[in-house]
């Protein structure tokens, strides 16, 4: 399966704490993304780094690349709890309407 | 921009009957749309690539003949799920993407709210 590794699977922490959700794939990218999704709902689109950065930021949220050990991380400084929701990165491989594999996902718990 | 719509988000039905679950690009044309499922507590799983006015493109273990989808403008695709069965009660998530180059995060694709369909 081409399907990425996220650990943790679960996280919980207090508001105002940071939470750090990492990322793994198998193969090259084109680029990652970084998605939101309440429980039972859609997803959201965060963040979207290209395999030449190293780093990216909005808002508090922070994403890192290291293209060598194929892997991403996705910070969310001073947490709320409206930040409780599961987490998924995805791997694009190639081409500008290339799929997107989707990795396990992150819950996040954020306690106020 | 950039809007995503799905219909039904959500619908029951009893086994053996067809559902049909609409993906649309409300403010771009999306040259391809794609079908993902999600089972609960578990991630999106690509079942096809839909490319308007082609064939779509399944992803292995995904049988074509129960999950019809047709593709017939730029702005419409559909998923058919042909005689539903319990096991096929998932969340189902469309994504479109617009024309190279076009999109306003780069590669990126824009996702539908998702329809939950629960097959009795």
């Amino acid at each position: 399966s081409q399907q990425g590794e996220e650990d943790p699977q679960a996280l919980s922490i207090q508001e105002g704490e940071n939470a750090t959700m990492n990322c793994s794939y198998k193969t090259s990218i084109n680029n990652l993304q970084w998605y939101r999704q309440n429980s039972g709902r859609g997803l959201v689109h965060l963040i979207l780094i290209r395999s030449n950065e190293r780093e990216k930021h909005s808002g508090r949220l922070r994403v890192t690349l290291d293209t060598s050990k194929k892997s991403s991380s996705l910070l969310i400084t001073a947490s709320r709890a409206a930040d409780t929701a599961s987490y998924f990165c995805a791997s694009s491989y190639g081409g500008s309407q290339g799929n997107l594999i989707f990795g396990k996902g992150t819950k996040l718990s954020v306690k106020p | 921009g950039a809007v995503v719509s799905q219909h039904p988000s959500w619908v029951i039905c009893k086994s053996g009957t067809s559902v049909k679950i609409e993906c649309r690009s409300l403010d771009f044309q999306a040259t391809t749309m794609f079908w993902y499922r999600q089972f609960p507590k578990q991630s999106l799983m690509l079942m096809a690539t839909s490319n308007e006015g082609s064939k779509a493109t399944y992803e292995q273990g995904v049988e074509k003949d129960k999950f019809l989808i047709n593709h017939a403008s730029l702005t419409l695709s559909t998923l058919t799920v042909t005689s539903a069965h319990p096991e096929d009660s998932s969340f189902y998530i469309c994504s479109a993407s617009p024309p190279s180059g076009r999109a306003l995060f780069g590669d990126t694709q824009y996702f539908g709210p998702g329809t939950r369909l629960t097959v009795l």
